[in-house]
């Protein structure tokens, strides 16, 4: 199993333009969720889906748009990129809520992204 | 809504010593208290959780233990080893057995732990 697969792994952006990060998973897991990470931030919630179909807002989801049309996939959309947006952006996915304790976070390995 | 402290920002041991890593939370219904490691360059993975309902967790030289009315939590790492370097982040999240919230993590900043030979 390749677990969770994100592309690119590098990216650089003009103010204004838009691009979409894309996030897979072959692991059958239902919920997916995209973080971003500052330095000495932490990781924060963009978004979330517990299911094909099914999209939520987590803690920072301005800027950014999702869609879950399949299990597998949950590409993370920005369409005005603003240097705010510099970050590396990790997907995750569970087979249930991450709460449970029984359904640990599988990361992909990150995607950097610099807005300049 | 939830928020976690965690301390130290960076932490520089000797190969073989010991490591804690604090962290707090706000909120007393968080009831679920998971450890990430982030080694550079990859996505976090879990290392150890803990429920609120349980005072201490040992897995090997990692152990975990929580104080629910001081409502903070702390790793612990024993004879440390140069591939234990790396970032560490806790978590907490409430988990309701009644399918309400979904009850997402909220994660401390993280601690960079550097292992010296």
């Amino acid at each position: 199993n390749a677990g969770v697969t994100q592309t690119p792994k590098f990216r650089i952006l003009k103010i204004g333009q838009s691009m979409t990060l894309q996030c897979t998973q072959d692991m059958n897991h239902n919920y997916m969720y995209w973080y971003r990470q500052d330095p000495g931030m932490g990781l924060k919630l963009i978004y979330y889906s517990v299911g094909a179909g099914i999209t939520d807002k987590g803690e920072v989801p301005n800027g950014y748009n999702v869609s879950r049309s399949t299990t597998e996939d949950f590409p993370l959309r920005l369409e005005l990129a603003a240097p705010s947006q510099t970050s590396v952006y990790f997907c995750a996915s569970s087979y249930s809520a991450s709460s449970r304790g029984n359904s640990p976070l599988h990361f992909g390995n990150g995607t950097r992204l610099t807005v300049t | 809504g939830e928020n976690v402290e965690q301390h130290p920002s960076t932490l520089s041991v000797q190969e073989g010593d010991s490591a804690v890593i604090k962290c707090t939370y706000s909120d007393s219904a968080s009831n679920y208290f998971p450890w990430y490691k982030q080694e550079l360059g990859k996505g976090s993975q879990l290392i150890i959780d803990i429920r609120s309902n349980v005072g201490e967790k040992k897995d090997q030289r990692i152990a975990v233990t929580l104080n629910k009315t001081a409502k903070h939590f702390s790793l612990h790492i024993t004879e440390t080893q140069p591939e234990d370097s790396a970032v560490y982040f806790c978590a907490a999240s409430i988990h309701r057995v009644d399918g309400g919230s979904q009850g997402n993590l909220i994660f401390g900043k993280g601690t960079k732990l550097s292992v010296k030979p």
